[in-house]
């Protein structure tokens, strides 16, 4: 059965420092990774989808890595703003194609 | 496009009544899945279909719970009795060909 994790839990930085949120899943065997964003009492919002035959993805100030080898995917937000403060969760799809497994989530706080 | 529309937003009803959450798809998309989101297990697939078909009900937690896609166009997920712990929030999402998810905005229930 597919795991992921993310780690740490929650994270605080000042605004424009980088941030680099990490997501590990045990079966290497996936198909594509989601990455979304959470703000507190609302829905997901997809940041970025990598393909399965991707190793990264951008779009503006995130860029997502994977590496399906190693079980392991980075979001990196580059100088992060207040407005970036929410919650960060990532997705793996398995092989199969359709179902979603989701990690727990990373809340980040980013402080004027 | 509208997104995924999900009705009600919230809903507060007591133990023991049935409740009834409503799902429209983004127009096109062939694949709706259901969600339920809490604090301490996250977020947890309960059944996902494909062209109005149910694939995977196996998150579904009892048979108290039963979802519906009469078309393509409309998904239901009900519960019947409701209980206390059935309090979370639900989410609809939607997609094309296993490729990517987009999200509702969910509906928060609450079961006194």
């Amino acid at each position: 059965k597919q795991e992921v994790t993310q780690i740490p839990a929650a994270l605080s930085v000042p605004e424009g420092e980088n941030l680099v949120l990490n997501c590990s899943f045990t079966d290497s065997a996936i198909y594509n990774l989601q990455w979304f964003r959470q703000d507190p009492g609302k829905g997901l919002t997809s940041l970025l989808l990598i393909q399965s035959s991707q190793r990264e993805q951008t779009s503006g100030r995130l860029n997502a890595s994977l590496d399906k080898s190693s079980g392991r995917s980075t979001l990196y937000i580059a100088a992060s703003q207040p407005g970036d403060s929410a919650t960060y969760l990532c997705a793996v799809y398995e092989a199969a194609g359709n179902k979603l497994t989701f990690g727990g989530g990373t809340r980040v706080l980013v402080k004027p | 496009d509208a997104g995924v529309i999900q009705s009600p937003r919230h809903e507060v009803t007591e133990m023991g009544q049935e409740v009834t959450l409503r799902c429209k798809p983004i127009s096109g998309h062939n694949s709706l899945f259901w969600y339920r989101q809490t604090m301490m297990r996250g977020l947890e697939l309960l059944i996902y279909f494909n062209n109005n078909v149910p694939i995977d009900d196996s998150g579904m937690p009892e048979d108290r719970f039963s979802a519906k896609m009469p078309n393509a166009s409309f998904s239901t997920l009900k519960i019947q009795p409701s209980e206390p712990r059935d309090s979370a929030v639900y989410f609809c999402a939607t997609g094309y060909r296993g490729y990517e998810q987009f999200f509702g905005p969910g509906t928060r229930l609450t079961v006194l």
